[in-house]
């Protein structure tokens, strides 16, 4: 079934340590997205890439770096995990240039607690 | 800056219509979009438009005025599985989607 994948589903991590979150797409959507969703907020997009070698910063970078190799998988790394952190995040993807421009298609999403 | 402006909870009872209204003020304006998603799960996709109309799928419509900066996205024949969030965006100059905080909608019996 195409769509996107994350991993972990959910994660409890203690404050200081390293942690990638694993997204990968099988739709060969050019662009791919991190978004964090907190209670109250919309969602906030952390870094995209609009196609495989390149990324750029979004609305809330800080705490976060991303790279893409090619174009199926896009993970994120939080190199030194605060409280501040603890989210729902969500990795997206989109046809940039397609039909219907920009519909984002998103995964289940991966819960982290940061203590 | 940039910001869109939805209710925060709404609440309407099966079988009835909800219309669930936007305002935006984007840099720029690139097409708006709908998304639902239910609690816990993923935002999905429900409606984009960029021309000022009404665009009907369904139970779902959605409308939108460029000049007045507004939106909204109309359900019709409620049902219990409805009760979710809904979630307006704007794809703003630099076609990044700037999006609201979203509508929790309550469905009563």
């Amino acid at each position: 079934i195409a769509g996107i994948t994350q991993a972990p589903t959910s994660q409890i991590l203690a404050a200081g340590r390293r942690m990638t979150l694993r997204c990968t797409q099988d739709m060969r959507h050019n662009a791919m997205y991190w978004y964090r969703q907190d209670l109250g907020l919309g969602l906030r997009l952390i870094h995209y890439s609009n196609t495989a070698g390149t990324t750029g910063k979004g609305e809330v970078p800080d705490g976060y770096s991303v790279s893409r190799a090619n174009t199926d998988d896009f993970p994120l790394t939080l190199a030194s995990a605060v409280p501040s952190q603890t989210s729902v995040y969500f990795c997206a993807s989109s046809d940039v240039g397609g039909s219907r421009p920009d519909t984002q298609y998103f995964g289940p999403g991966t819960r982290l607690t940061v203590l | 800056g940039q910001n869109i402006d939805q209710p925060t909870e709404m609440t309407a009872t099966e079988g009835a219509i909800v219309q669930i209204n936007c305002t935006y003020q984007t840099s720029g304006f690139n097409g708006l979009f709908w998304y639902q998603q239910h609690a816990g799960e993923a935002p999905t996709f429900l409606s984009y438009n960029v021309l000022d109309g009404l665009e009907e799928k369904g139970r779902f419509s959605s409308f939108l005025s460029r000049s007045k900066g507004y939106s909204y996205l109309l359900l019709k024949e409620l049902q219990m599985k409805d009760s979710a969030s809904y979630l307006c965006a704007v794809l703003d100059s630099n076609y990044q989607l700037i999006w609201g905080a979203g509508t929790k909608l309550i469905i009563k019996p």
